[in-house]
């Protein structure tokens, strides 16, 4: 089954620590992306990364860190310097980066703080 | 930051109305708009691509048109029925050489059966 996973499903940070999501895809992507979701307002891009070892900033970097060295894999570390946290994170996949290319989505992962 | 609005944010239809709903997007700098559909406890999935002004795409019950001299696209649910219920997510694309999306935040329709 082709597809993108997250993991986990709910992750709890406590104060001044690192976590880090998880994201996989098999569907044989170049592109990957994370988006942050609050409530009330829309999807906004936190990075992507069109090709292996290369990823750029969105709209909201900044208290986050990615790494993609292997195609298939794109985990974002939110680090202690991210103030605000708690929100439902979604990692999704292109196979080009091109402004008609669709993206697929995984199932997200809800980050709570103790 | 460019905005990309939705309206209205939330919607409640009985089964078998007809509905529709409004993406506002910037007109300057246009490569592409899309429709997602999001459905409780599942992920977004793809609905359409629309690049051209005066593009109209159908999918079963859902189209949608582009206007983008204009800047708005809207997004038209034919006898809406209870599995139609989801928030819809229209997001434009202004950067030419890269898939970054901007995303509005979402018009929920309910359809009571």
């Amino acid at each position: 089954d082709g597809g993108i996973t997250q993991s986990p499903k709910y992750l709890f940070r406590k104060e001044g620590q690192n976590v880090t999501l998880s994201c996989e895809q098999n569907l044989n992507h170049d592109a990957m992306y994370w988006y942050r979701q609050d409530p009330g307002q829309g999807l906004r891009l936190i990075y992507y990364s069109q090709i292996v070892n290369d990823f750029q900033k969105g709209d909201i970097a900044e208290g986050y860190s990615v790494s993609r060295e292997k195609k298939e894999s794109f985990p974002l570390t939110v680090t202690s310097a991210q103030k605000n946290p708690t929100a439902f994170y979604l990692c999704a996949s292109s196979s080009g980066s091109g402004p008609q290319e669709t993206q697929y989505f995984g199932p997200g992962t809800r980050l709570l703080v103790l | 930051i460019l905005n990309v609005e939705q309206s209205p944010q939330s919607l409640h239809v009985q089964e078998g109305d007809s509905t529709n709903f409004t993406c506002s997007f910037p007109s300057s700098n246009f490569y592409a708009l899309h429709w997602y559909r999001w459905e409780t406890a599942k992920s977004p999935e793809a609905l359409f691509v629309m690049t051209l002004n005066g593009d109209e795409k159908k999918k079963g019950r859902i189209s949608a048109t582009l206007n983008t001299k204009e800047g708005y696209s809207y997004l038209y649910i034919k006898g809406s029925q209870p599995e139609d219920s989801a928030t819809y997510l229209c997001a434009f694309n202004g950067s030419g050489n890269t898939g970054k999306l901007i995303f509005g935040q979402g018009t929920t329709l309910q359809v009571k059966p």
